[in-house]
């Protein structure tokens, strides 16, 4: 079975610019999460969907933004792009449902704004 | 607020040799979750073990194996037998139970972990 998967896995940006990252979940999985790792630092929670609403929010300014489609796949949106929002951005699956809570991980979209 | 703290930014091992990496959180709530993750050179992050905090037993994995004290909020990973493989960054993580919805978690900032030929 295919795990999580994400698109693109590089990209440069410039500031001022608009991104969107893409992921597919697990198949099975209901639940996605989005989460920014800047360089030397742990995985910070943007974002959390499940059966296409959104279930939880990080402390992240307006200009990010995400959806979830019907198939569960999701995109996460940032615009006004900033230079601290470099980073990699790591999406995460679950079933969503009442468990014992095990992200699965893609491998990430590494971001560079110049 | 849920806080996780990693204290130890690096650490080395000797192959076949053991190592314990440390995790402290802060959190008011009573059901959660605990995590060690694995973040090898490639990116991909895999769960390396759980722990719910309502079992007083410490969880286990093969040579995974964790100290979790409740009370001192402390949940520390022991590494038996280090392999080579298993040199990669180690993030401990905490997760609220949200039924129905899913889980949000909130990581420490990592100990790189080198295992020495």
């Amino acid at each position: 079975d295919a795990g999580v998967t994400q698109s693109p896995t590089h990209l440069i940006k410039t500031r001022g610019q608009q991104v969107t990252l893409r992921c597919s979940p697990i198949s099975g999985h209901k639940s996605v999460s989005w989460y920014q790792q800047v360089l030397g630092q742990g995985p910070q929670f943007i974002f959390q969907y499940y059966e296409k609403e959104e279930r939880g929010r990080g402390n992240f300014p307006d200009r990010f933004s995400a959806r979830q489609f019907p198939n569960y796949s999701s995109e996460l949106n940032v615009n006004a792009l900033l230079l601290g929002d470099s980073a990699l951005y790591l999406c995460a699956s679950s079933r969503g449902d009442f468990n014992t809570g095990e992200l699965f991980f893609g491998e990430g979209s590494r971001l560079t704004v110049l | 607020a849920q806080t996780v703290t990693q204290s130890q930014p690096e650490m080395s091992v000797q192959e076949a040799e053991t190592v314990t990496l440390s995790c402290t959180y802060d959190t008011s709530e009573s059901n959660y979750y605990l995590f060690w993750y694995k973040q090898p050179p490639s990116r991909q992050m895999i769960l390396v073990i759980r722990q719910e905090a309502y079992k007083q037993q410490n969880a286990t994995e093969n040579r995974f194996s964790v100290n979790f004290q409740k009370a001192a909020k402390s949940f520390s990973l022991k590494i038996s037998d280090s392999q080579l493989g298993d040199t990669a960054m180690y993030f401990c993580a905490f997760m609220k139970v949200f039924p129905d919805t899913g889980n949000q978690f909130y990581f420490g900032t990592g100990t790189s972990l080198t295992v020495i030929p």
